[in-house]
């Protein structure tokens, strides 16, 4: 079966900070690979999405990047964290466009 | 673009009353719709989906949802909750052949009372 995994569960940065969060899929391949954030209160905004090695599409401009270094691997960094950055950040894979499963999040707070 | 507007931030339910969210979406082409649970500090997990076919989609824990197409509606039913099903629900839209992107309501959390 697939597992995905997210670390670290909470991290505590301070602002002008850099940011690395990691993704990993277990149990399948060329999987499509999403980043969300789900602010205080709010719903979930679509970041990035990967369709393949080094295929990366943004869906909001920011200060954030992603990476997808390996097939089933997604990174989301930032090189100067800002206030605005806190919040709780979902990674997502699919088999295709029409189902997304989720990974257990990561907590960010900026201070 | 797609938009996708759940109607109550919050429902609070006696345990074993059944419950209704709501969901409504915007759209001028067809679309694929879901229904997420997200349970405090952990990710969403996918309730049902309607891609076609019959327009009653039942799925996990007891939950069904009913695509009116008509009414631009999804919304979410389960006859009698329990306790364990207090969470936040998301509704989502992909418009078919939008690829990837999928919109998420703003969630509505349901809060049910013993």
């Amino acid at each position: 079966s697939q597992t995905i995994h997210q670390w670290p569960a909470t991290l505590v940065q301070p602002v002008g900070s850099p940011l690395s969060l990691e993704c990993t899929v277990e149990g399948t391949s060329n999987p499509n690979l999403y980043w969300y954030r789900q602010a205080a209160g709010r719903g979930l905004q679509l970041l990035f999405y990967s369709v393949g090695i080094g295929q990366i599409s943004s869906e909001v401009p920011q200060n954030l990047s992603a990476s997808r270094p390996q097939d089933r691997q997604f990174i989301l960094s930032s090189k100067k964290l800002l206030l605005s950055d806190s919040g709780f950040y979902l990674c997502a894979w699919g088999p295709g466009p029409y189902e997304q499963y989720f990974g257990p999040g990561t907590r960010l707070t900026v201070t | 673009a797609q938009s996708v507007t759940q109607l109550d931030s919050q429902v609070p339910v006696f345990e074993e009353a059944p419950v209704e969210l709501r969901c409504n979406y915007s759209s001028s082409v067809s679309v694929y719709l879901f229904w997420y649970v997200q349970y405090p500090n952990q990710g969403l997990q996918l309730l049902l989906k309607y891609l076609s076919g019959s327009t009653l989609v039942k799925g996990i824990n007891g939950f069904e949802a009913e695509f009116n197409k008509s009414q631009t509606s999804f919304h979410l039913r389960k006859p009698s909750v329990h306790i364990s099903d207090t969470a936040e629900y998301f509704c989502a839209v992909i418009v078919s052949g939008g690829y990837q992107k999928v919109t998420f309501g703003t969630g509505t959390k349901l809060q049910v009372i013993p």
